[in-house]
């Protein structure tokens, strides 16, 4: 079956460090790939998507390609802010668009000033 | 984007009991899907729920205990039932959208005593 694996948290970084999130996944065919974010107290939001190989998802500074062949989404930004602070989740469709998503355990970032 | 909101957006039950969680949404969606989050963990499936049609479970999740129903293109209701504290997590509703987005629900936050 489907299955997201992601780097446990809390991980702890200062303020610009340069921050990396892996992710890597196992499914069937050719899945759709997320990034969602969850801020305290928020709800769970988008933070990026890639529907295929090579293809590279970007939003607020943070960015993650599409590997097919090591089968992982790194989440990567190259300087991060306390208002960065949150639990990340990489997640995964299977193609076509008409099932629900796989998702992993999730990542705490805090971001230190 | 879209716009969902559920309600109630928390509660406290008693073991033995039935909370029935709603689910609306802005505009016609073909689509929804319900989660649920347990504490400190990442999202399952719990099922998907198309309108007009039974709703499809996840492995580990039946529908006497998870009745779903489906009345209208905006609108869906998961009941929990027969409650004990395990069934304690964030239970969200989630849309999917075009361009392969999926949104999320506010979530409903239950505590079962």
């Amino acid at each position: 079956g489907n299955s997201v694996t992601q780097m446990e948290g809390p991980v702890t970084l200062s303020e610009e460090a340069f921050l990396t999130i892996n992710c890597t996944y196992t499914a069937t065919g050719y899945p759709s790939l997320f990034w969602y974010v969850q801020y305290p107290g928020e709800g769970l939001q988008l933070l990026l998507k890639a529907t295929k190989a090579d293809d590279k998802g970007s939003n607020k500074g943070f960015e993650a390609t599409y590997r097919k062949e090591t089968t992982s989404f790194h989440l990567e930004k190259g300087s991060v802010q306390v208002s960065d602070s949150a639990v990340y989740f990489c997640a995964l469709r299977r193609g076509g668009g008409a099932d629900g998503l796989t998702f992993g355990k999730g990542t705490h970032l805090i971001i230190q000033p | 984007s879209a716009v969902i909101s559920q309600k109630p957006s928390r509660d406290i039950c008693q073991r033995g009991t039935s909370l029935t969680i709603q689910c609306q949404v802005d505009s016609q969606v073909t689509m929804m899907f319900w989660y649920r989050q347990q504490p400190g963990q990442s999202l399952t499936l719990i099922a998907t729920a198309n309108q007009g049609s039974e709703a499809t479970y996840e492995s580990g999740f039946v529908i006497d205990k998870f009745p779903i129903s489906r009345p209208n293109l905006t609108f869906s209701t998961l009941t929990v039932s027969n409650m004990s504290p395990e069934d304690s997590s964030i239970y969200l509703c989630s849309v999917h959208r075009v361009q392969e987005t999926q949104y999320f629900g506010p979530g409903t936050r239950l505590l079962v005593l």
